[in-house]
């Protein structure tokens, strides 16, 4: 049971790059979100997905696209990657609305 | 929206002090509020949580209390020790099922 698995732990990227951040679980759960977490700050919401086919946007969507084909993995797209999106990637999930989430190890991404 | 606020941003206490870690909500419908600990370059880590027809919950040194007419609960630490430094952060459920989180405490344990 490896819970939850985010590819790949570091990344640089040239401004205008796109790239795909890679996240699986296997505990079967429902709910997977994508979270962004700058220095010194809080966590913010990207896209979350309440199952296979189900995808809403958070509080900061811009310049991000998930999509959600199988329960087990929601991998997140950046379109044109840019300097203001360098930050540390959180790929949650959880079994239902009333339970915590379990993170994964996250993906420290900069853009340069 | 649901907004919620969490104070202090920085808590210092005594090794073998108690540490208290307030938060307020804004949504009555909230019903779930979890606590994570993020140690420095780690993910959050789920230390507990409480639902909304409990009043307390108990984990050994760590507490949660809810007062739902005040719309806040708050995180209790006893005898602090030093893996206990750490950002601590809250949360309330919103309204479109996702987790609301505060904007962090950083816990520092002094020896």
């Amino acid at each position: 049971n490896a819970g939850v698995t985010q590819t790949p732990k570091f990344q640089v990227l040239k401004t205008g790059q796109s790239m795909t951040l890679q996240c699986a679980q296997d505990m079967n759960h429902e709910y997977m979100s994508w979270y962004r977490q700058d220095p010194g700050m809080g966590l913010r919401l990207i896209h979350y997905s309440v199952g296979a086919g189900i995808t809403d946007q958070g509080e900061v969507p811009n310049g991000y696209n998930v999509s959600r084909s199988t329960t087990e993995d929601f991998p997140l797209r950046l379109l044109s990657a840019a300097p203001s999106q360098t930050s540390v990637y959180f790929c949650a999930s959880r079994s239902g609305a009333g339970y915590g989430y379990t993170f994964g190890s996250g993906t420290r991404l900069t853009v340069v | 929206g649901e907004n919620v606020e969490q104070h202090p941003s920085t808590l210092s206490v005594q090794e073998g002090d108690s540490a208290v870690i307030k938060c307020t909500y804004s949504d009555s419908a909230s019903n779930y509020f979890p606590w994570y600990k993020q140690e420095l370059g780690k993910r959050p880590q789920l230390i507990i949580d409480i639902r909304s027809n409990v009043g307390e919950k108990k984990d050994q040194r760590i507490a949660v209390t809810l007062n739902k007419t005040a719309k806040h609960f708050s995180l209790h630490i006893t005898e602090t020790q030093p893996e206990d430094s750490a950002v601590y952060f809250c949360a309330a459920m919103g309204s479109n099922y996702q987790l609301i989180w505060g904007a962090g405490t950083k816990l520092i344990i002094k020896p």
